[in-house]
């Protein structure tokens, strides 16, 4: 059974850079698959943050390629998503996410973790 | 950028049809997912490439995907499909995910 679980701080000052971290159990991350991040704030849509893969490069959204750096771990089997110079409107669920498969964009994101609300105040 | 266009709000009788259109550019030339969300829960995937079910899914979700409009149906609507509902793409090495869709069940 794969679960994925969101973790790190719930609050974040503006200007600051904004940290989590997804365990993965149940499957290695080494071995495949594409892992990634989707945030929604609070009463709104879902949107997408980036996906990676141990052997690709990282896929950013567009809006938001500027501050996302995404990252594997595969000794301690998680990725981390670093969101640097916050603003309230980063303000959001996030969640971790697997997407199956042997190319990027082709299948579904079919394992999530529960998802964590992050907040951007002082 | 690509952009994925759903009506706000879908309302249907309780053992009735509800459909969710999914408005894109040539979305009919993409693959499509669809993904029900229910308060304080992550999106779980109802309907894959288009028109695949995953398993433990029921029979009465399905979808098509053709020219200009994906569309997600729900057949003998139940009280426990009212959740919000989300198209996605991949396009352009960007994943795009649509407005979403509140459904009612009356």
């Amino acid at each position: 059974q794969v679960q994925l679980q969101e973790s790190g701080p719930g609050l974040v000052k503006p200007s600051e850079t904004l940290s989590l971290t997804c365990a993965v159990s149940g499957f290695s991350i080494s071995s495949g698959h594409y892992w990634g991040w989707i945030r929604q704030p609070p009463g709104k849509g879902l949107e997408w943050i980036g996906t990676i893969h141990h052997s690709e490069s990282p896929y950013y959204s567009p809006s938001l390629r500027s501050r996302v750096t995404l990252s594997l771990d595969t000794s301690r089997n998680q990725f981390s998503l670093k969101l640097t110079s916050v603003t309230a409107a980063d303000t959001a669920f996030y969640f971790c996410a697997r997407q199956p498969g042997a190319i990027v964009g082709t299948t579904m994101w079919d394992y999530w973790g529960q998802g964590t609300l992050v907040s951007v105040s002082s | 950028s690509y952009e994925l266009t759903q009506p706000l709000s879908v309302s249907v009788a309780l053992g009735q049809t509800a459909r969710i259109t999914c408005g894109g550019k040539n979305i009919g030339s993409k693959i499509v997912h669809w993904y029900q969300q229910k308060p304080g829960q992550a999106p779980v995937v109802v309907i894959y490439r288009d028109g695949n079910r995953p398993s433990g899914i029921p029979e009465r979700f399905s979808g098509s995907n053709s020219g200009n409009t994906a569309t997600l149906t729900i057949s003998r609507a139940q009280a426990g499909d009212e959740a919000d509902y989300y198209c996605q793409v991949w396009d352009s090495n960007t994943e795009v995910f649509g407005t979403g869709t509140k459904v009612t069940v009356l």
